[in-house]
């Protein structure tokens, strides 16, 4: 399989502890998103990596949250001191950027965290 | 700020054409439109794009009016695993990329 995965796809946490995900894209794409999904609501854009820089970030994305793609490959999603609040499904996407206008994201399976 | 306006949900018959609309009024000259489904508890899976002309492939007919304020996807024959929640999004360039604003979308339900 050749797509974007993503680890763990289910977390389970206690408010206050922090949490890890994990996303590797497409092997050829250089562009990495991350979004986040609340229950009834579509996906709401969080951060977008090109390479290894980290180009755009969402208001969304509070202190707490932090992103990394450190070669340019994977991609990390840390959220420190969890809250009930950041209790969603959180989708990475990738694309390449020699798609020129006809550029299209693909998305992993996603992670669900749920925050007791 | 989602550009796109889709009906909540919309039921179809099994083995019939499926027809979505989405209004993006507001969409500029050179923003594509884009379709997704998201399957439940499944990332969104991507269908189809197109700027102005209608667009196939082996999923489905995108059909955009000239005005390009309004688009319709269309599934021929709808089946059982077409059941979903559809989205249309206006991809909007950003940074260097694009970006997509998702709104709440239209629930597919095909009926046996």
């Amino acid at each position: 399989d050749t797509g974007v995965s993503q680890d763990p796809r289910h977390k389970i946490t206690k408010r206050g502890q922090n949490v890890t995900f994990r996303c590797d894209p497409i092997s050829e794409h250089n562009r990495l998103y991350w979004y986040r999904q609340t229950l009834g609501q579509g996906p709401e854009f969080l951060t977008y990596f090109q390479n290894e820089a980290q180009l755009e970030k969402s208001r969304l994305l509070s202190d707490r949250f932090s992103a990394e793609r450190p070669k340019g490959s994977f991609s990390t999603l840390e959220i420190q001191r969890t809250e009930q609040g950041d209790s969603a499904m959180y989708l990475c996407a990738s694309s390449s950027a020699t798609g020129g206008w006809e550029e299209t994201q693909y998305f992993g399976p996603g992670t669900r965290l749920l925050v007791l | 700020d989602a550009k796109t306006t889709q009906p909540p949900s919309m039921d179809c018959a099994e083995g019939r054409a499926a027809n979505l609309p989405c209004n993006h009024s507001t969409i500029s000259g050179n923003e594509y439109v884009y379709w997704y489904r998201q399957i439940h508890s499944q990332g969104p899976q991507y269908i189809i794009h197109g700027l102005k002309n209608n667009e196939t492939n082996e999923m489905a007919s995108l059909i955009i009016t000239e005005d390009r304020k309004s688009s319709t996807l269309i599934l021929p024959h709808a089946t059982l695993r077409d059941t979903a929640v559809y989205y249309c999004i206006v991809r909007t360039p950003t940074s260097g990329t694009y970006k997509y604003i998702f709104g709440t979308g239209t629930r597919l339900k095909v009926l046996a």
